[in-house]
């Protein structure tokens, strides 16, 4: 079935240093949406790539769709505590059915 | 607020037993959807459901069933409990073109089968 790779499955930062995970599809994507769960808590929609290429920036997160729209990045410059938690992507081909990577767990070392 | 409310934050239940999960949005939101997380696997589709009384199975339908019996309501039925489908339960909702819109999931039932 269709699957999305997701990477690092874990990443402990310091506070202050930048974060990046990466998701990736052998097969072309329709668009693909990050996903933010806190801890204790349940997956929050972040954001939604379409268009090849795309960049969306929110405050201090980066969100990128490759020029093929087969990955995706999400990159946060001077992470803070209030980062902690696992990102996840979520690929969406022709049908309307989300397919979730694995997620990135983010740990803040104080 | 729009919300997705699951009836029960924690279950326990016994093998073997019927077991039933209720989730109900506010958002007359056509699409609705059940999952599974474990540590390490992510986000895995049991059901979802396009209109009420349409129902597709997603990746791990094993085990489970669903019912939409109205459109503000899907339920998530273990027919026969097992220990492995001891887990966390979202559900999750969204609008008809809800891929392009994100989907809002509820708190999550976490269910341990002894």
């Amino acid at each position: 079935g269709q699957q999305v790779m997701q990477i690092p499955q874990y990443q402990h930062v310091q506070e202050g240093e930048d974060f990046t995970t990466y998701c990736n599809s052998s097969t072309t994507l329709s668009n693909i949406q990050w996903y933010k769960q806190r801890p204790g808590g349940h997956p929050v929609f972040l954001i939604q790539l379409v268009k090849s290429g795309e960049v969306k920036k929110q405050k201090r997160l980066t969100f990128q769709f490759g020029e093929a729209k087969k990955n995706s990045s999400l990159h946060i410059t001077a992470t803070q505590t209030t980062d902690v938690g696992t990102y996840f992507c979520a690929g969406v081909w022709l049908n309307e059915k989300l397919t979730f990577g694995t997620g990135t767990r983010l740990t803040i070392i104080p | 607020d729009v919300k997705v409310t699951q009836s029960s934050r924690y279950l326990v239940k016994r093998t073997g037993e019927k077991v039933f999960l209720e989730c109900v949005q506010d958002m007359d939101h056509e699409n609705m959807f059940w999952y599974r997380q474990d540590p390490g696997l992510g986000l895995r589709l049991i059901y979802f459901s396009y209109d009420v009384k349409m129902k597709e199975k997603g990746d791990i339908p094993e085990g489970y069933s669903v019912s939409r019996e109205k459109k503000e309501r899907f339920s998530l039925i273990l027919e026969s409990a097992s220990t492995n489908q001891t887990s966390m339960y979202l559900c999750a909702s969204s609008s008809r073109t809800g891929a392009f819109y994100g989907y809002t999931f509820g708190s999550g039932t976490r269910l341990t089968v002894v």
